[in-house]
């Protein structure tokens, strides 16, 4: 059964703070790894990595994926209170296809 | 340009009841997928669509379907209503099938 796991599933840091956010999965035809930021309701879209050790980069946000040990990192620095949201993890799994498997999500809390 | 549209955003029905739920995707957007979102079960593939056609389901009862009508709108239907149905029901859009998913904002389903 293809799986997704996140770690931890809840976090709390003060503002200022780097976090870093786990993601590990164990899929058949592994295609794509995608990270999620979701406030409210719909997830908006972070991260697409496709090739191990490339590092994504935007802004304060950064994410590498380890195609051999099957994990993906989501680093935030210099954590804001806009930061606070469910980080979802999620592996696209065959060509063509759209179906995303998804982790359980991390909800990340970044106090004042 | 207009995002991924959910409607209705709202809806309470009772067990027993089916219901329709309605996506318009991205202008231009070809493939849909939908999602089911519960605390317990996190976010779930339900199916996919792409010019019409699913080319994807999940692991759901025969009570969850869907389509996808020419002009890419998808409408997904769940029939005999349960109390485990209730939540946030998702829609994705892209382009090509695997590549800039986009979320809607989900319609909050609530069955009493």
């Amino acid at each position: 059964e293809d799986k997704v796991v996140q770690s931890p599933l809840s976090l709390v840091v003060h503002e200022g703070d780097t976090v870093t956010l786990n993601c590990s999965y164990e899929v058949t035809n592994f295609r794509s790894l995608l990270w999620y930021k979701q406030e409210k309701k719909a997830p908006t879209f972070l991260f697409m990595l496709t090739s191990s050790g490339i590092e994504k980069k935007s802004g304060r946000l950064s994410s590498i994926l380890d195609k051999k040990e099957l994990f993906s990192i989501l680093n935030i620095t210099a954590t804001q209170t806009g930061d606070s949201a469910v980080y979802l993890c999620a592996v696209r799994l065959d060509q063509g296809a759209q179906k995303l498997v998804f982790g359980q999500g991390t909800r990340l809390t970044i106090n004042p | 340009k207009a995002g991924v549209t959910q409607t209705p955003r709202y809806l309470i029905k009772t067990r027993g009841q089916q219901v329709t739920l309605s996506c318009s995707p991205i202008s231009g957007h070809r493939s849909v997928s939908w999602y089911q979102q519960t605390p317990g079960q996190g976010l779930q593939f339900l199916f996919e669509y792409f010019s019409e056609t699913q080319r994807n389901k999940g692991n759901f009862p025969g009570r969850f379907s869907g389509r996808q009508f020419s002009n890419s709108r998808s409408e997904m239907n769940v029939s005999t209503l349960e109390l485990g149905d209730s939540a946030l029901y998702l829609c994705a859009s892209s382009l090509v099938a695997g590549y800039g998913y986009t979320f809607g904002s989900g319609t909050r389903l609530t069955v009493v």
